[in-house]
């Protein structure tokens, strides 16, 4: 079956360094999610990668999508407190969705 | 953006009682939602497809007769828990998209907790 696959399983950076999440799938993608869940709260989406070779940016943040649609990346520049949470890669393929297990981020002040 | 409540937030209960819990999309209608499972600092589990007007589609593994889902309308789907055991004790999440392979709107999930 599908699989999607994520490192780190955690990271922790000193507030202002780079942080970057992997997300790979065993098979071709149609489209790729990120999404972001706060400690204690529900997974909030980020954003949806459908080209191959996409490249989306939302203020600090970098979005990647591989030629071959089975990898994605998300960059953090300069990290913040408020960037602390577990982000998650949602690989689609055809009517399912199957999500990665997630990188948990923590930000030291 | 769109909106999906859930409810209730949490639920304490009782071994062999069962719980239902609701999930709504407040300003668009959803003829597919998502039931997930999530244990602590863990992955989100798809456990289920409810489908309007049709069967649910249940995952490998999850037991149909156990975890009972009803999508009665375009904007409701409830997943009944029958029989709770301490087990079954989580995080209970539901989404709803959008449109076909659209982003996926989650509810704000139910913390489950089975003594």
């Amino acid at each position: 079956g599908q699989q999607v696959m994520q490192i780190p399983q955690y990271q922790h950076v000193q507030e202002g360094e780079d942080f970057t999440t992997y997300c790979n799938s065993s098979t071709t993608l149609s489209n790729i999610q990120w999404y972001k869940q706060r400690p204690g709260g529900h997974p909030v989406f980020l954003i949806q990668l459908v080209k191959s070779g996409e490249v989306k940016k939302q203020k600090r943040l970098t979005f990647q999508f591989g030629e071959a649609k089975k990898n994605s990346s998300l960059h953090i520049t300069a990290t913040q407190t408020t960037d602390v949470g577990t982000y998650f890669c949602a690989g689609s393929y055809g009517q399912n969705f199957v999500f990665g297990p997630g990188t948990r981020l923590s930000v030291l002040p | 953006g769109a909106v999906v409540s859930q409810h209730p937030s949490w639920v304490i209960c009782k071994s062999g009682t069962s719980v239902k819990i609701e999930c709504r999309s407040l300003d668009f209608q959803a003829t597919t939602m998502f039931w997930y499972r999530q244990f602590p600092k863990q992955s989100l589990m798809l456990m289920a497809t409810s489908n309007e007007g049709s069967k649910a589609t249940y995952e490998q593994g999850v037991e149909k007769d156990k975890f009972l889902i009803n999508h009665a309308s375009l904007t409701l789907s409830t997943l009944t828990v029958t029989s709770a055991h301490p087990e079954d004790s989580s995080f209970y999440i539901c989404s709803a998209p959008r449109t076909s392979k659209g982003e996926q709107f989650f509810g704000p999930g139910t913390r489950l907790t089975v003594l």
